[in-house]
C-alpha cells in the first residue's frame, strides 16, 4: 500500500539555521508533492507544489527538492526564524482515487 | 482570499447524538473534502465531493455521511457519534487549473464525544 513517511517528528534548530524536513514515500510515484504548514488549533496552509519533472523549487526562504528516484522530498527553510515553528506536512498526490495522502507531519521549533 | 468556513470551533456532544459539521467555501470550487486529524495518525480523508449532490468515500467513510445540496456547503455528518469519533475535522476545498491543485484549508472543529 502507499506509504508516506516523514522522518522526524520533532525537529528543534537555532534561529539562523537551515531547517531540513525530509518525506519519503513509497509503493507509488507521484504526479507532483505538495508541503502545507499547520500552526496549532488551524488548518494546514499551502506552502509549495513541486511536479515530478522538477528537480528543485523555491518561494522566498523556502525550498523543495522532489528525488522521484530516492522517492524523497527534502524541505528547507533558510536562515530560519522563531516565527517558522510549526508542524510542516507533506502531502503527495496518489491515492486510490487520486487524492493527497498526508504525512504525519514533523513539528519544527526554531528557538531564537 | 480564498476562505473555507466550518461553523464550530469547538463542539462536545453526547454518545448517540446525531452530529452536523458544517462548511461553508466562497471561492466557487467544486471538489470538497473532510479529514479527521489525529495525534500520530496525521490526516485521513473521510469523504469528498466533486459536485453537487456527488459523494465518494475516502479512507475511513464508516459510521460518517456527507451532504452537497448546494456548491458552497459540504456538511459532515455522525449519524450517532460515538467516543472514537472525538477528534479534529478539517474541512477543505480545492483550487484546479492550469494542473495547480492546492488545498484550503477550514480552521477546523475540535468535537468531542463524552
Amino acid at each position: 500500500s502507499q506509504k508516506i513517511e516523514q522522518n522526524s517528528e520533532a525537529l528543534n534548530i537555532q534561529e539562523g539555521k537551515t531547517a531540513t524536513l525530509t518525506c519519503n514515500y513509497t509503493n507509488y510515484s507521484p504526479a507532483y508533492l505538495q508541503w502545507y504548514r499547520q500552526d496549532p488549533g488551524r488548518g494546514p496552509v499551502f506552502l509549495l507544489l513541486i511536479r515530478e519533472n522538477e528537480k528543485e523549487k523555491r518561494k522566498e526562504r523556502l525550498k523543495v527538492t522532489f528525488d522521484t528516484t530516492l522517492k524523497q522530498s527534502l524541505f528547507h527553510i533558510t536562515a530560519s526564524q522563531p516565527a517558522d515553528s510549526a508542524t510542516y506536512l507533506c502531502a503527495p498526490k496518489g491515492g486510490s482515487q487520486g487524492n493527497l495522502i498526508f504525512g504525519k507531519g514533523t513539528k519544527l521549533s526554531v528557538k531564537p | 482570499d480564498v476562505k473555507v468556513t466550518q461553523s464550530s470551533r469547538y463542539l462536545v456532544k453526547r454518545t448517540g447524538e446525531k452530529v452536523f459539521l458544517e462548511c461553508v467555501q466562497d471561492m466557487d470550487h467544486e471538489n470538497m473534502f473532510w479529514y479527521r486529524q489525529d495525534p500520530g495518525l496525521g490526516l485521513r480523508l473521510i469523504y469528498f465531493s466533486y459536485d453537487v449532490k456527488m459523494k465518494e468515500k475516502g479512507d475511513i467513510p464508516e459510521g460518517y455521511s456527507v451532504s452537497r445540496e448546494k456548491k458552497e456547503r459540504f456538511s459532515l455528518i455522525l449519524e450517532s457519534a460515538s467516543t472514537n469519533q472525538t477528534s479534529m475535522y478539517l474541512c477543505a476545498s480545492i483550487e484546479t487549473g492550469a494542473g495547480n491543485e492546492k488545498l484550503f484549508f477550514g480552521s477546523g472543529t475540535q468535537l468531542s464525544v463524552l
